[in-house]
């Protein structure tokens, strides 16, 4: 059975700083596909960032990363020089690939809040 | 232009009833779901829809049901609300199979159950 585990349900960071959000995974598919969406407060949700499982290099998109361990089964997000807006709910989220979004699974969220 | 639209985006009515969500999405994908997020924050599927084959999450009540009159609409309607209905529910649509599998969501619904 697929599984999400976002063990944080809550972070702090300065503004201007580093924060990595923790994601790890089990699966017993071979190929899949790795995901972040953010949830602002106004309550949409935001597709940040895309990791394949046989994708050699981990994913960038601006100031996301996804710090991809595959040995590890983790798939942590790291947003650089946070700002105020970044301030959100963040869901990793799982899918198989070539089985359509059906089988999609989601963390229970980590919630970051920016200081300024 | 939005790309998965929802309306209404509040709904408030009272157990018993009966209401319907709609959403549409001009991306041109061929498959829609529907997701409810709890107050907790969790997500879960409840349905998808590609073309003209229905996957249904079992653990969903079958006082819900999906209704695609085209691959670009897929509404919700549920009957005889419960208080444990309210919730935020989102439509959402994606590529087809083997592109990542990416989903872009609507603005979400905020159905409260009085």
């Amino acid at each position: 059975a697929q599984k999400i585990t976002q063990t944080q349900p809550g972070m702090f960071v300065q503004e201007k700083e580093a924060v990595t959000l923790d994601c790890t995974y089990d699966t017993s598919d071979p190929s899949y596909g790795l995901f972040w969406y953010k949830q602002p407060s106004s309550g949409e949700m935001i597709f940040l960032i895309y990791q394949g499982s046989y994708d050699q290099q981990n994913a960038t998109e601006g100031r996301y990363s996804l710090n991809f361990q595959k040995a590890r089964k983790s798939a942590n997000l790291v947003i650089s020089a946070s700002q105020l807006g970044d301030s959100a709910m963040y869901f990793c989220a799982m899918s198989p690939q070539n089985t359509g979004g059906f089988k999609t699974i989601f963390g229970a969220g980590t919630r970051l809040f920016v200081k300024a | 232009d939005t790309a998965v639209s929802q309306t209404p985006k509040y709904l408030v009515t009272q157990m018993g009833n009966d209401k319907s969500i709609k959403c549409e999405q001009n991306l041109g994908h061929d498959t829609m779901y529907w997701y409810k997020q709890d107050s907790k924050k969790f997500l879960k599927i409840m349905f998808s829809y590609n073309n003209k084959e229905l996957i249904i999450n079992e653990t969903v009540p079958n006082r819900f049901s999906p209704k695609s009159p085209d691959k670009a609409h897929l509404n919700l309607h549920i009957n005889s609300l419960e208080l444990g209905d309210s919730a935020v529910y989102f439509c959402a649509s994606s590529p087809p199979s083997g592109v990542g599998e990416k989903l872009f969501f609507g603005s979400g619904t905020q159905l409260s159950v009085l």
